[in-house]
């Protein structure tokens, strides 16, 4: 039971276009949402979280958005730059939780 | 401030072998982990520990044992190597204080059984 989806397993954009990846939730006790961002051969490293008590969070180039009513949340990269080509984990948990439920990645390739 | 750490790198094992993959890091965080990815899935949570001298299964369990004999150090311990266990292990560590759970990873170790 995939309680965390990313049906979107790879994801092509334009060189400073908008980037935007989709992730799906089926539990409604998560409560705090999380995205992550891997390199090749490095672990994935904390790029940008959210509350369900807000529905948007920016910093800087990196924005997600939270649609509770839909379980669902999107990440928006923009400008896109060719750094920025990587897996995206999204991943999910609620407070006092110790652990994460991650979803399965979307490639994320930003061609030059 | 090394962060997470993991050893080896890489390793691979003959069917039946046993290793150790260490793991080990210097924020003093209380939580720890250890997950594997296969090519295309997310992250599987095997065990973690919730302090030292405490651990408890994940979602993937069975093949693998784990220790917390310290806050800093959380060894994962493969008996009975199998092809199954082919995979990336990353450890990963977080700090209880914050409530919600903001995980630091290690950079894997990438193990082949065959």
């Amino acid at each position: 039971d995939q309680q965390v989806k990313q049906n979107s397993p790879s994801l092509s954009v334009q060189e400073g276009r908008i980037s935007i990846l989709n992730c799906d939730y089926t539990n409604s006790m998560f409560d705090y949402f999380l995205w992550y961002k891997k390199y090749p051969a490095e672990g994935p490293t904390f790029l940008i979280s959210i509350s369900s008590i807000k529905d948007k969070n920016e910093d800087g180039r990196f924005t997600v958005f939270l649609n509770k009513s839909a379980k669902h949340l999107s990440l928006h990269i923009v400008p896109s730059q060719p750094g920025d080509s990587a897996v995206y984990f999204c991943a999910a948990t609620n407070f006092g939780n110790e652990k994460l439920t991650f979803g399965t990645g979307t490639r994320l390739t930003i061609i030059p | 401030n090394a962060g997470v750490t993991q050893t080896p790198k890489f390793r691979i094992l003959k069917i039946g072998q046993s290793m150790t993959l260490q793991c080990a890091q210097d924020m003093n965080h209380n939580y720890m982990y250890w997950y594997r990815q296969d090519p295309g899935m997310g992250l599987k949570l095997i065990y973690y520990s919730v302090g030292a001298g405490i651990t408890d299964k994940g979602e993937v369990p069975n093949g693998y044992n784990v220790s917390r004999s310290t806050t800093e150090d959380f060894p994962l311990r493969l008996e009975l190597a199998a092809p199954s266990q082919t995979s990336v292990y990353f450890c990963a560590s977080s700090d209880t204080n914050q409530g919600y759970n903001e995980q630091f990873f290690g950079p894997g170790t990438r193990l082949t059984v065959l």
